[in-house]
Formats: structure tokens, sequence, C-alpha cells
């Protein structure tokens, strides 16, 4: 059963536009929310990631919105280049219960020139 | 900071074969690491965590005496498929977790390992 629900499944954005990511989740135990950058071939890499006490974290051009009460987050990433093109993956864990990470199914964003 | 690698980064073996992938932290102590399996185009499934020290546990539908996992200290974890058949060939990718401080959520992946059993 997936935990955490991930969508679109894909995205082509042009460059210099928003690429948005949007996650939902049900368990409300969740108290961590990281995404991941993936290349193909490659491990995840740790982008940005946010806790349920703040509504928005910006790093960069990449920025987390957090609904609390939807159960949603979202990875906005502004002025989006072709270096962007990746595979994008939220997840969501419980702080002292193990930490393991529930992923979304990832969104495969393609940024055109 | 917070590297984690992993060897060999690509594996090819005969079905039978027994094959041990390694996984480090080199920069920073791991209170536990985790095993991921990666289907391509597929999201990253759990399969074990590990703590130094101590047992793995296992996920729900994975045969520990199948891939058997060793956390030897706090920097090390291994896991060996034993006797690899082609449908476990896969991308395997660890992850360590930080030991203290005040990013003990974070999980920093390794470049995986690419397993391919004829």
């Amino acid at each position: 059963q997936q935990q955490v629900k991930q969508s679109p499944q894909s995205l082509i954005v042009q460059k210099g536009g928003i690429s948005i990511i949007n996650c939902a989740y049900e368990n409300t135990a969740f108290d961590y929310f990281p995404w991941y950058q993936q290349f193909p071939g490659k491990g995840p890499a740790l982008l940005i990631a946010i806790r349920p006490d703040v509504s928005e974290k910006k790093e960069g051009r990449f920025t987390i919105s957090f609904n609390k009460s939807a159960k949603q987050f979202s990875l906005h990433i502004m002025d989006s280049q072709p270096g962007d093109s990746a595979t994008y993956f939220c997840a969501a864990s419980i702080s002292n219960s193990g930490y393991a990470l529930n992923f979304g199914k990832g969104t495969s964003l393609l940024v055109t020139p | 900071g917070a590297v984690v690698s992993q060897h060999p980064s690509r594996v090819i073996c005969k079905s039978g074969t027994s094959v041990k992938i390694e996984c480090r932290s080199l920069d920073f102590q791991a209170t536990t690491m985790f095993w991921y399996r990666q289907f391509p185009k597929q999201s990253l499934m759990l399969m074990a965590t590990s703590n130094e020290g101590s047992k793995a546990t296992y996920e729900q539908g994975v045969e520990k005496d199948k891939f058997l996992i060793n956390h030897a200290s706090l920097t090390l974890s291994t896991l060996t498929v034993t006797s690899a058949h082609p449908e476990d060939s896969s991308f395997y990718i660890c992850s360590a977790r930080v030991r203290g401080g005040g990013k003990t959520d974070t999980q920093y992946f390794g470049p995986g390992t690419r397993l391919t059993v004829l």
C-alpha cells in the first residue's frame, strides 16, 4: 500500500518555468518530509526537507509548501533549467520510530530548452 | 560532507552465486543503514533496516535468508544476495542515517549497485 501518493507521474516544463510536484499522505504520524532528486543510474540526492511545524521552506530555487490540514506537500522548482531534468521523489517518515522513508512513486521531470 | 559510498557499482554474476555489496558512510557515523531495491522506472522499495551491532529488520516479503545484512560498524553495512537468480537483478541502494546532532532524520544515499544475474 502506497503511503505517499505523488503526482504527476511525468512533467514537461520549458526552461525558466516553474515545476510543481505534489504529494499527499494519510498517516498523521509522519513528521519528516524530504524530497530527493535522482539521475539515471545514480542514487537519490537529498534536495530539501520540511517538518509539519513549518508551512514553507525555501532553499535556492527549490521550495517546499506544506499543508498539514490537507495532508499535502509540494515541491516548486523556480526558473527550471535543463539540468533539473531528473526523477523527483517525495518521501515521509516518522521520527523515533525507525526513520524508514516511505517514498512516492516518483515524477519524471523534463525541462526543455 | 555526508558521503555514502557503495561497492561495487556494477556486478554481473551467474545464477546460483552469491554477491556482496558494501555500503560505507565516509565522513560520518551512521546510527542506522537502510537497504532499498529499485526496479527500472519505479520507486525505491525498502528491503531492510540495520542498526550497528544488532540484527536487521526486514520488510514484509523480503527473505532474510536470501538477503543477508551485516552491520559491523557505525560506518559499514553489507548486503549479501545469496544464491542469486535472474529475478534478483535490480538496482540496490543503501542509505545511512546520521548519528547524533540535529539531522538524525536525514538519510544520505549511496550511488547504488547494479546487479545483473545471468
